[in-house]
């Protein structure tokens, strides 16, 4: 199973761009990379999933390199409430097993 | 549409006694998946069931267990608790049986506390 490195804790303020960076270096042809959510006591949330290059909705982008090895998740604009826990994850086809990593705290000042 | 559901939300047990958590999934997911999540170990995959039959397995020992029934509704069995136990167990629902992982939709969970 592919892993998944991301950085522990960063810190923004409100209206910056934020770029969080996860390295999986072993990703497999047919793993996913996604992206999501985690507010305290509560499930995590679905962000983005991509499989190559740029994939963008209406809350976030997310960049992979042609290596496929990383994968950027970009928050435009953050305001206090995107302050939360983001987790990376990779996997192929559903029903083989996700794991989350440790995930990274984003903290979003004022 | 109604989110995943899962009772109960909080309940407390003592070493040695087991526990059966519930997972009501969206209307129309087929697939359900549950993961323990403490303090220390982060997010872990438990298992997953698609169509009644389970697909993958985590690393736990063989006292975590789980079912899927024939509506989707899924419960996972705890037997032996053990302190380590304690943990917010969460059970995820998905639309897609097969091709890229999609959305996982979590439900709030459930918070076992063992004493």
């Amino acid at each position: 199973l592919a892993k998944t490195t991301q950085p522990i804790s960063m810190d923004s303020y409100e209206g910056q761009e934020v770029n969080i960076t996860c390295s999986h270096n072993n990703i497999a042809t047919n793993d996913y990379i996604t992206w999501y959510q985690q507010f305290p006591s509560q499930g995590p949330r679905f962000i983005i999933q991509g499989y190559k290059t740029k994939v963008t909705n209406e809350v976030a982008s997310l960049f992979i390199p042609a290596d496929r090895k990383s994968s950027t998740l970009s928050l435009p604009r953050v305001s206090l409430s995107d302050t939360a826990v983001y987790y990376c994850l990779v996997g192929g086809e559903y029903g083989n097993k996700l794991v989350f990593g440790a995930g990274t705290i984003l903290r979003v000042k004022s | 549409k109604a989110g995943v559901t899962q009772t109960p939300r909080y309940l407390i047990k003592t070493r040695g006694q087991q526990v059966t958590l519930s997972c009501s999934p969206i209307s129309g997911h087929r697939s359900v998946s549950w993961y323990q999540q403490t303090p220390g170990q982060g997010l872990q995959f438990l298992f997953e069931y698609f169509s009644e039959t389970q697909r993958n397995k985590g690393n736990f020992p063989g006292r975590f267990s789980g079912r899927q029934f024939s509506n989707s509704r899924s419960e996972m069995n705890v037997s032996t608790l053990e302190l380590g136990d304690s943990a917010l167990y969460l059970c995820a629902s998905s639309l897609v049986g097969g091709g890229p992982p999609g959305e996982l939709f979590f439900g709030e969970g459930s918070r076992l506390t063992v004493l």
